[in-house]
């Protein structure tokens, strides 16, 4: 199984200001997919951005982008423009291009970040 | 349109006990899926589902059964609770991935709110 690598517990960062948050990722498979998700305090699960590893450039989503390293296996997500709302614990999450597991995600650990004025 | 939704959202028993945890989703998706959520360890797959009628088993589907009857629905069950299936648990769905018939697997799934168990 491919497993998914957060090494980053918490990190914190001033409004306005820009933070990177760390994921690396095992896998030997050359086709797959990678999301970070968001999890505020009402526990839910909102997706942020995703990245399909045969697209070498980067997603962009508003204030969120990835650097996405493919040989590197490193899937790191920058967020722009810190605001309070940002605070949140960040999952990374690793997708199979097979159907072996259902197309089912296998996440990291997660990062939780905080936002300070 | 409601996406997924997961009931109970909380629910406290005793070891033991059983109960089921029902998922609903309005969207037609045909994969369907249960994860836990532990702290300090983020979600891993219990069990999951490509269609009506079938299901497999994931990373930690001990002391846990599924059943998907119908569609739209995905029902996760303890037959005798524990105090480590103490939880949040999240079920998830998606639409059919299949790059072979133009339909992109880099779709999200979709996540319910979550069911805090806690077992006594």
């Amino acid at each position: 199984a491919q497993t998914v690598t957060q090494s980053q517990p918490e990190m914190s960062v001033q409004e306005a200001e820009t933070v990177t948050l760390s994921c690396t990722y095992d896998t030997s498979e050359s086709d797959y997919y990678l999301f970070w998700y968001k999890q505020p305090p009402s526990r839910q699960m909102i997706l942020v951005i995703r990245q399909e590893a045969y697209k070498q450039q980067n997603a962009t989503e508003n204030r969120f982008s990835v650097n996405f390293q493919k040989a590197a296996k490193s899937f790191s997500l920058k967020i722009s423009d810190s605001q309070l709302g940002d605070a949140a614990m960040y999952f990374c999450a690793y997708r199979s291009a097979s159907s072996n597991s259902g197309y089912a995600l296998n996440f990291g650990k997660g990062t939780s970040l905080l936002v300070t004025p | 349109n409601a996406g997924v939704t997961q009931t109970p959202k909380f629910r406290v028993l005793k070891t033991g006990q059983s109960m089921t945890l029902l998922c609903a989703q309005d969207m037609n998706h045909e994969y369907m899926y249960w994860y836990r959520q532990d702290p300090g360890m983020g979600l891993r797959l219990i069990h999951y589902s490509v269609g009506e009628g079938t299901t497999a088993k994931g990373e930690v589907p001990d002391g846990y059964n599924v059943s998907r009857l119908k569609k739209q629905n995905f029902l996760l069950g303890l037959e005798s609770a524990a105090p480590s299936q103490t939880s949040v648990y999240f079920c998830a769905s998606s639409y059919f991935l299949s790059r072979m018939m133009g339909i992109r697997a880099n779709q999200p799934q979709h996540f319910g709110d979550g069911t805090r168990l806690s077992i006594l």
